[in-house]
């Protein structure tokens, strides 16, 4: 399983666009590239995943290079709510022993 | 929309005693989790399920963790003889294999304390 290096923390300002970079040298050719969110003692909620190239949704976009060994996250227009931890996770979801395993993740504060 | 429910939010517990963690995945999940994450640390991975059997543990998930899934219906984590460093929150995850995406549904939680 891939390991992931994400910054520890960041800090940006309301109506700003953040990006949060990830790497993962060792992504295999099946793995996915997933980030999640997760709120104080609350459970880790899905915000987007991706292969390559660029996926967006309706809450951010990721941003995958050709050679997939980073990608990147980015936050439209952040918000106080977007204040939380963000995880970024490889995986191979064709595996039936699909598990994630988790960094440390970024901290990321917003302030006003 | 469809979501994990966990049951208790909070479950406080002397050490050595047993505890049951409940979790009900979304109905039509097959693959199910259990995670847990000490205060201010990471998540960590403890034990997959699929088709009624375990299919992943982790090192943390020693003969004193089993799951069970009784009831078609509720997915269970047992902790048979609870320590200090048990203490966390324990997070019950589902997925559908079949939806093409790597979205793990994370229930809210449930913070175990041992005394």
């Amino acid at each position: 399983l891939a390991k992931t290096t994400q910054p520890i923390s960041m800090d940006s300002y309301e109506g700003q666009e953040v990006n949060i970079t990830c790497s993962h040298n060792n992504i295999a050719t099946n793995d996915y590239i997933t980030w999640y969110q997760q709120f104080p003692s609350q459970g880790p909620r899905f915000i987007i995943q991706g292969y390559k190239t660029k996926v967006t949704n309706e809450v951010a976009s990721l941003f995958i290079p050709a050679d997939r060994k980073s990608s990147t996250l980015s936050l439209p227009r952040v918000s106080l709510s977007d204040t939380a931890v963000y995880y970024c996770l490889v995986g191979d979801r064709m595996d039936s022993n699909y598990q994630l395993i988790w960094g440390a993740g970024t901290k990321l504060i917003i302030k006003p | 929309e469809p979501e994990v429910t966990q049951t208790p939010s909070h479950q406080v517990t002397q050490m050595g005693q047993e505890v049951i963690l409940r979790c009900v995945p979304i109905s039509n999940h097959l693959y199910f989790y259990w995670y847990r994450q000490i205060l201010g640390q990471k998540v960590e991975f403890l034990v997959s399920f699929y088709n009624n059997e375990i299919s992943e543990k982790s090192e943390i998930f020693d003969d004193q963790f089993s799951v069970e899934r009784p009831d078609g219906s509720n997915f269970t984590l047992k902790i048979r003889s609870t320590k200090l460093e048990d203490s966390a929150m324990y997070f019950c995850a589902s997925w559908d294999w079949d939806t093409g995406n790597n979205e793990q549904f994370f229930g809210p939680g449930t913070r175990l304390t041992v005394l």
